[in-house]
């Protein structure tokens, strides 16, 4: 059974202050990984697919990075409006076209 | 106006009522999705189509059920509601599988709540 997890669950930065967010995957043959932000009562806004380990992605302050077994998603110098939950999913070659997405981290940056 | 539109957006119902939750888009995606959100627990598949004529279910599909009106619509019902399916919840569409993987996209989501 494909098994996603994200950490931390929570993460509070300092506004500049860069750090990551991990997505560790467990999958029967990876098709794409999938980032999502999802700001309070809205639906998830598509950030980057991954397909191969080795890739990397980047939207402003965002890179999104690829292993065999995790991602990474790095918030560079983040802003007040970097704030919201990531989220990552995973796309198996036995999913069939289903997402399997991970909790969440809920990102909040201060000024 | 968005892509993938979602009816209604807040409701309230009673234990025992059947409601429906409809959705509605515009992308011209074949693909069709009905997902569950609760804190905590992430986004969890209760329904899917990948055409009209194809309905699956997902991984907590029980008490719900799904219909596809057309390419752009499917609806969600709960015959009825309880309130353990109190949650918010999405519609999402994606473009038929090209072999790379398929990037979901979703609605804005509707608040139902059951008292």
């Amino acid at each position: 059974e494909d098994q996603v997890t994200q950490s931390p669950e929570a993460l509070r930065l300092q506004e500049g202050e860069s750090s990551s967010l991990n997505c560790s995957y467990t999958v029967s043959g990876l098709r794409g990984l999938f980032w999502y932000r999802q700001d309070p009562g809205k639906g998830p806004e598509f950030l980057f697919t991954l397909y191969s380990a080795g890739e990397e992605k980047e939207k402003e302050r965002l890179k999104a990075t690829l292993t065999k077994k995790e991602s990474f998603l790095h918030i560079t110098a983040p802003k007040p409006e970097d704030s919201a939950t990531y989220l990552c999913a995973v796309l198996s070659v036995r999913s069939w076209g289903k997402l399997q997405f991970g909790a969440g981290t809920q990102v909040v940056v201060t000024p | 106006d968005a892509d993938v539109t979602q009816t209604p957006r807040n409701r309230i119902t009673k234990t025992g009522k059947r409601i429906m939750l409809e959705c509605s888009q515009t992308k011209g995606h074949d693909r069709m999705y009905w997902y569950r959100q609760d804190p905590g627990l992430g986004l969890r598949l209760i329904y899917y189509s990948f055409d009209v004529k194809d309905i699956n279910k997902g991984e907590i599909s029980d008490g719900y059920s799904v219909s596809r009106q057309a390419q752009a619509k499917f609806s969600l019902s709960l015959e009825s509601a309880i309130p353990n399916q109190t949650a918010l919840y999405f519609c999402a569409t994606s473009e038929s599988d090209k072999g790379a993987g398929n990037t979901i996209y979703f609605g804005e989501g509707s608040w139902l709540t059951v008292v």
